[in-house]
């Protein structure tokens, strides 16, 4: 079965500086990835997607992820935070015989003024 | 632009009470699907749907029905409400074909507490 992992559950950066988000997946064939972003109080927003094609995959508010098969990781990137990208970000895969998402446990970012 | 839309917002249910969580959507999508968040713990799939009449079970499904009348609308059903259920319930929606890349579009979510 497939499953990912955030090592990271919380991480604070300063604003201004750069974020990597770290995400490992568990899954035997080509992995559909997702990331999403959940302010407090809200539902989950899409940032980005990889399926398949360029390994460097932009999504939306300046994040950027990578896919590595050779390390099965899709790390989320950004190069200067802002202080509204404090959040819970998930990273997901696709379960293809549901054709629903199996999420990490999710990484807290806080930012300092 | 409703998009997902769940309700109640929040809910506060005594041991043994039953409760439906409302979800509808309005992107004529035929895949929704039901999650549970508990702090830590990410969101884990309940029970799904494909289209209208057909329902299926995800990962932590005891506890809860579900059903699909119409393609609209996915309510979750608690009949007999227990602490180990206080959590925030998320719906979800997306028109899946024949690809695997599709996202899933959320409602704000149910925050559930059984005292």
């Amino acid at each position: 079965a497939q499953s990912v992992t955030q090592p990271d559950i919380h991480i604070t950066v300063s604003e201004g500086a750069s974020l990597e988000l770290r995400c490992n997946y568990s899954y035997g064939a080509t992995p559909y990835l997702f990331w999403y972003v959940q302010s407090p109080g809200q539902g989950l927003q899409l940032l980005l997607k990889y399926f398949s094609g360029d390994t460097l995959v932009q999504g939306i508010k300046g994040f950027e992820a990578e896919f590595k098969r050779s390390q099965s990781s899709f790390n989320l990137r950004k190069p200067s935070v802002h202080w509204s990208d404090a959040a819970e970000y998930f990273c997901a895969v696709m379960d293809t015989g549901r054709r629903a998402l199996t999420f990490g446990s999710g990484t807290r970012l806080q930012v300092q003024p | 632009n409703a998009g997902v839309t769940q309700t109640p917002k929040f809910r506060i249910l005594k041991i043994g009470q039953s409760m439906t969580l409302q979800c509808t959507q309005d992107m004529n999508h035929n895949y929704m699907y039901w999650y549970r968040q508990d702090p830590g713990m990410g969101l884990k799939l309940i029970y799904y749907s494909v289209g209208a009449g057909i329902t299926d079970k995800g990962e932590v499904p005891n506890g809860y029905n579900v059903s699909r009348s119409t393609t609209e609308d996915f309510p979750l059903r608690l009949e007999l409400a227990a602490p180990s259920q206080t959590s925030v319930y998320f719906c979800a929606s997306s028109y899946m074909t024949g690809g695997y890349n599709s996202p899933l579009h959320f409602g704000n979510g149910t925050r559930l507490t059984v005292t």
